[in-house]
């Protein structure tokens, strides 16, 4: 059974810059998380998605936005990118929302 | 209220011995704790999650206890191995309305050969 897939695994934008991350969960599941996780602030919730609904968004700006399909796939954009934007980025997704979330490995991204 | 205070931030554990990582948490309407194992370049994985009607919970060598009065639950890791050596992380959400989990801060376990 393939695990949550996320790509791509790295990449380098330029402050200002626009970045578009992409999520694939799961067969089956239908509740997408994103998370960003930074050695100084740990792991963050960015937001969730359940059937093509964002239920929950965490404490980020609004440069901070997301979407899912109808597949259950889901992306996650940064506009405007900052260098505090670096970081690794994280997707979940879980058959019910919150129970026993299975993570990808992550985009990690650098902004410079 | 929102937070998970974990402890400690870092352990070092002899081959063989007991790993204990401890979480605190205020909100009592958390009703999920999930520990999560995470390696260099990896996604965090799952490893045991316990609701607050269970006291402990064991896999393997992976034991949660979990005492609800104290708001606090705590991770053991017995015959701790090499294999072992990972980031820990604590969790906890509540399944009234948030659909997040919030996180502790983690403890790097390293354990000696």
């Amino acid at each position: 059974k393939a695990g949550v897939t996320q790509t791509p695994r790295y990449l380098i934008k330029t402050r200002g810059q626009q970045v578009t991350l992409s999520c694939s969960p799961i067969s089956g599941h239908r509740s997408v998380s994103w998370y960003q996780q930074t050695p100084g602030q740990g792991l963050q919730f960015l937001f969730e998605y359940f059937s093509e609904t964002q239920r929950n968004k965490g404490n980020f700006p609004g440069r901070f936005s997301g979407r899912q399909f109808s597949n259950s796939r889901s992306e996650m954009n940064v506009s405007t990118l900052e260098l505090g934007d670096s970081a690794l980025y994280l997707c979940a997704s879980s058959q019910q929302p919150l129970y026993g979330y299975t993570f990808g490995s992550g985009t990690r991204l650098t902004v410079v | 209220q929102q937070q998970v205070k974990q402890s400690p931030q870092s352990l070092i554990v002899q081959k063989g011995g007991i790993s204990i990582i401890n979480c605190a948490y205020e909100n009592t309407a958390f009703d999920y704790f999930p520990w999560y194992q995470q390696f260099p370049g990896k996604g965090p994985a799952l490893l045991i999650a316990i609701r607050p009607d269970v006291s402990e919970k064991k896999e393997g060598r992976f034991t949660i206890s979990f005492n609800k009065s104290a708001k606090q639950f705590s991770l053991h890791i017995m015959d701790s191995q090499p294999g072992d050596s990972a980031t820990y992380f604590c969790a906890a959400s509540s399944a009234s309305g948030t659909y997040k989990y919030i996180f502790g801060t983690g403890t790097r376990l390293k354990v000696l050969a």
